[in-house]
Parts: C-alpha cells; sequence; structure tokens
C-alpha cells in the first residue's frame, strides 16, 4: 500500500519570500503525484501533477514540483509567494497498480504574511 | 461549467441518528468518489463508482455507511447509526474515467455529530 508524508503541518512566510512544502511518498510500485490546494472556504482543486516524462511541473500560478524517484519525493516550491496562496496544500498519490487509490498526505496550511 | 454539487453544506445531528448526503458530480463524470476528512488529515477514500457500480469500497465502514448511484449520476451517502467518531468533511469528486484522470472535488458537507 502507498502512503504520504507531508513533514509540515503549518508554513509562516512573508510575501515576495520563496516557499518549499516536502512531500515524501512510500509505495512499492510506480507512481503518480498530485499536489492539490484548497484555498479557504473553497473545495480541492488540482494544482498539479507528474504522470511521466519531465520530472520537472509546473502550475499556471508559478509553482512547480519536482519528481526524485531516488529519494521518494515530490516536493512544492514557488520562488516569491503573493498574499493570495494562501490555502492548504495537499500532496497525493497513485500507485501505477491495483485499485488506483489517490491517497492525500495529511496537508500543509501555507500562511503567507504581508 | 458546473461543478460537482453537494448538499446540505452542513449538518449537526446527535449520535445513533441517521443522515444522508447528496451529490451531483460533473456532467459526463462516469466516476464518482465518496472521501472523508477528519479535522487536521487528509481526504480518506470511502467509496468509488464507476457509472452505478461500485469499484473500490474497501475503506467504507459498512456496518453504518451505505452508498448508492442510481442512473449512474447522483449519489447519496447515508450513515446509519451515527457515531461521534464520524464527525468530518464528507468530500465528493468526480472524473471523467478511473485511475489518474484528475478528480474534481465538490465543497463538502461538514457533519457534526453530538
Amino acid at each position: 500500500a502507498q502512503s504520504v508524508t507531508q513533514l509540515d503541518s503549518q508554513v509562516p512566510v512573508f510575501e515576495e519570500a520563496p516557499v518549499e512544502l516536502r512531500c515524501n511518498y512510500s509505495s512499492s510500485v510506480s507512481v503518480y503525484l498530485f499536489w492539490y490546494v484548497q484555498y479557504p472556504n473553497q473545495g480541492l482543486q488540482l494544482l498539479l501533477k507528474y504522470l511521466s516524462g519531465s520530472t520537472l511541473v509546473e502550475s499556471i500560478n508559478g509553482f512547480e514540483a519536482e519528481f526524485n524517484k531516488s529519494q521518494t519525493s515530490f516536493h512544492l516550491r514557488k520562488p516569491s509567494v503573493h498574499i493570495s496562496d494562501t490555502a492548504e496544500y495537499f500532496c497525493a498519490v497513485v500507485a501505477g497498480a491495483g485499485s488506483y487509490q489517490l491517497t492525500f498526505g495529511k496537508g500543509t496550511k501555507l500562511s503567507v504574511i504581508p | 461549467e458546473a461543478g460537482v454539487a453537494q448538499s446540505p453544506r452542513y449538518k449537526i445531528i446527535e449520535k445513533r441518528q441517521s443522515v444522508a448526503f447528496w451529490c451531483n458530480p460533473i456532467s459526463g463524470h462516469a466516476t464518482l468518489y465518496w472521501y472523508q476528512q477528519i479535522l487536521g488529515q487528509g481526504p480518506k477514500l470511502l467509496i468509488q463508482f464507476q457509472n452505478n457500480g461500485v469499484v473500490d469500497d474497501s475503506q467504507l465502514p459498512k456496518d453504518r455507511f451505505s452508498a448508492e448511484r442510481l442512473k449512474g449520476v447522483d449519489s447519496t451517502l447515508k450513515i446509519q447509526p451515527a457515531k461521534l467518531e464520524d464527525s468530518a468533511v464528507y468530500l465528493c469528486a468526480s472524473s471523467l474515467g478511473p485511475g489518474i484522470d484528475t478528480q474534481y472535488f465538490g465543497p463538502g458537507t461538514r457533519l457534526t455529530v453530538l
């Protein structure tokens, strides 16, 4: 079975500073990796995903994540955050066999400080 | 395009009572999911439907939880009888197909069991 660990439950960061949200996974088979975001009072929405090909994937609002197979990680980064990035971020994994169930981490609350 | 609709948004009941949640997925989406998100944790899959058939209900507490998706469109999730530990947000999601297709989430139903 697969699992996801998000090492930081809360990350405060000043506006325009860089940020990294960490995500590690465990799985005995190949994986597909996702980051979902939940803005205040809104539903979960997909931010970006890695399915295959280039290990560096980007979102439309400046976030990027890199799939690192040797370190079993899929950390999310942004070089300069905005107030509007304040949200909870969830890393999730689908193992490439069996039921294709989406397994989520516990989430990281990103607070951007003006 | 309309998103995933859920109702009610909030529900407060006493333990041992029953409750039902409703979900209307995005039009044309064959796959529907119900997740449970307990405070401080990531969403956990309860049940997955493909059209009106159950694909995965391995984490559904079948002694008290039931779900159906009649005609392969709307779905209801029922809890009977409710326990204190059922207090959570219940999320419905849909996707075009199973596996790694992007899941679109509804706003959720926040259940409080007293």
